[in-house]
């Protein structure tokens, strides 16, 4: 596509509940990144994949995050039993490759955990 | 073309010295600029900086922006061999959702 896009935009849920996020980057990118983003706060690096591989899932908070790239495109992010302090803009970027290159944003999806 | 220069690439010092390092960008419609510490991990958000002349501190790492220079200095004071790493400076520019352009970085080793 024309830029990286995220959905849903904006996701209210209840603690406890399971939530996914979905991003689709420019279809030329091979690289894709999720980012946490707290109000005031610089975006902190969650993952990155480039194609379906993810070299790097440490800035993961806790085990209930994950993601995925199956097929080397579209990217999921998965939170499990969703926490108050999981509340946060939740942001996809991707790149051409290598994890230096310009990264294009999402919206982002605003999530918050009640 | 959009660009982010970090100097100087790589640094050696012993503990207890002070470093600076530096950070020029040239970008459209700059938003902010943004400090990271990469070890063998992912890259940990230390500032991000949007206004001119405002010095944000965080323990011994401190951080200001001349936007008019279009510059940035991120220091260091008392350094720690747990400081060695690479910082990283991106620029955050463009439209309404921006974009992250980051610089080559500059590699800290901080001797015991």
């Amino acid at each position: 596509g024309a830029g990286v896009s995220q959905s849903p935009r904006y996701k209210v849920t209840k603690r406890g509940q399971d939530v996914t996020l979905r991003c689709d980057p420019i279809s030329s990118h091979a690289t894709l990144y999720w980012y946490q983003q707290a109000l005031g706060q610089g975006p902190e690096f969650l993952t990155y994949f480039n194609y379906e591989a993810q070299p790097d899932k440490s800035g993961l908070p806790s085990d209930r995050f994950s993601a995925e790239r199956p097929e080397g495109s579209i990217s999921t992010l998965t939170i499990q039993r969703t926490e108050q302090r999981d509340s946060a803009m939740y942001r996809c970027a991707s790149s051409t490759s290598g994890t230096q290159e310009t990264q294009y944003f999402g919206p982002g999806t605003r999530l918050l955990v009640l | 073309e959009d660009k982010v220069v970090q100097s100087p690439l790589s640094l050696v010092v012993h503990e207890g010295d002070t470093v600076t390092l530096n950070c020029s960008y040239e970008v459209t419609n700059f938003r902010s600029l943004l400090w990271y510490k990469q070890e063998k991990k992912a890259p940990t958000f230390l500032f991000m900086l949007t206004s001119s002349g405002i010095e944000k501190k965080s323990g011994r790492l401190s951080s200001i922006l001349d936007k008019k220079e279009l510059f940035s200095i991120l220091n260091i004071t008392a350094t720690q061999t747990g400081d060695s790493a690479i910082y990283l400076c991106a620029a955050n520019y463009g439209g309404s959702q921006g974009n992250l352009i980051f610089g080559k970085g500059t590699k800290l080793s901080v001797k015991p």
